[in-house]
């Protein structure tokens, strides 16, 4: 069974950083695209980031370009999601998703003081 | 960016009718490469992440009810359910993957009537 499993929200205040975690399990992780895709409480979904199958290729939505990095551990089947400079307008749930594929549960991130 | 524009926003239907939702783009998203439309549909009941229902514009995920059916070509796509069932309740989002940011459509929420 295809399974993505995240890890790593919480709260944490403007300013600061946090890491999302995504275990892959069920497929060959090391063969597919992976994205982040958020969701502000009761708003529709935003996609975040792109990594490449092998990891040398990413891409951002501009609002988060230089503040998140989208990385990938192919021999742990994990993908990753550094958040740095975190913004009230970050606060959201983040999904972990195989690119046009199966999604995670998803895990919250609150940014607030 | 390619802007998603979805309709109608909310649905409210008996069990049994069918019921169509459209999705237009500001630009085409047919790749004349390959004749493909990257175009998906995603279905978000209340509390779970979305799951990906149609991709390619029209091609069914496996293990996905073949009451729901992806159309449409270049800037013009429908999804329809027929026969619609109570557990068919949720959010319907479109999303194009042809260029990034890859940008989903605000949502058609799908109510008992």
């Amino acid at each position: 069974e295809v399974q993505l499993v995240e890890s790593g929200g919480g709260l944490v205040q403007p300013g600061r950083s946090l890491k999302l975690s995504c275990a892959a399990s069920g497929f060959t992780f090391s063969d597919y695209a992976m994205a982040w895709v958020r969701q502000a409480p009761k708003k529709g979904l935003e996609w975040v980031a792109t990594i490449i199958y092998d990891g040398s290729s990413t891409y951002y939505r501009d609002s988060v370009k230089g503040r998140f990095t989208i990385s990938r551990d192919n021999a742990k089947s994990t993908l990753y999601l550094q958040m740095d400079s975190l913004r009230s307008e970050d606060t959201a749930t983040y999904y972990c998703a195989r690119h046009i594929g199966v999604w995670g549960q998803g895990v919250m991130v609150t940014v607030s003081s | 960016d390619i802007v998603m524009t979805q309709s109608p926003s909310s649905l409210a239907v008996s069990a049994g009718e069918t019921v169509t939702i459209n999705c237009k783009s500001s630009q085409s998203l047919l790749y004349s490469g390959n004749q493909k439309n990257y175009l998906a549909w995603y279905q978000q009941k209340p509390g779970q992440s979305p799951k990906l229902l149609i991709y390619w514009a029209s091609t069914r995920q496996s293990g996905v009810p073949d009451r729901f059916i992806g159309s449409g070509s270049g800037t013009d796509f429908t999804l329809t359910i027929s026969s619609v069932q109570a557990e068919d309740l949720a959010i319907y989002y479109c999303q194009q993957y042809y260029d990034t940011p890859y940008t989903f459509g605000a949502g058609t929420k799908l109510e008992l009537k």
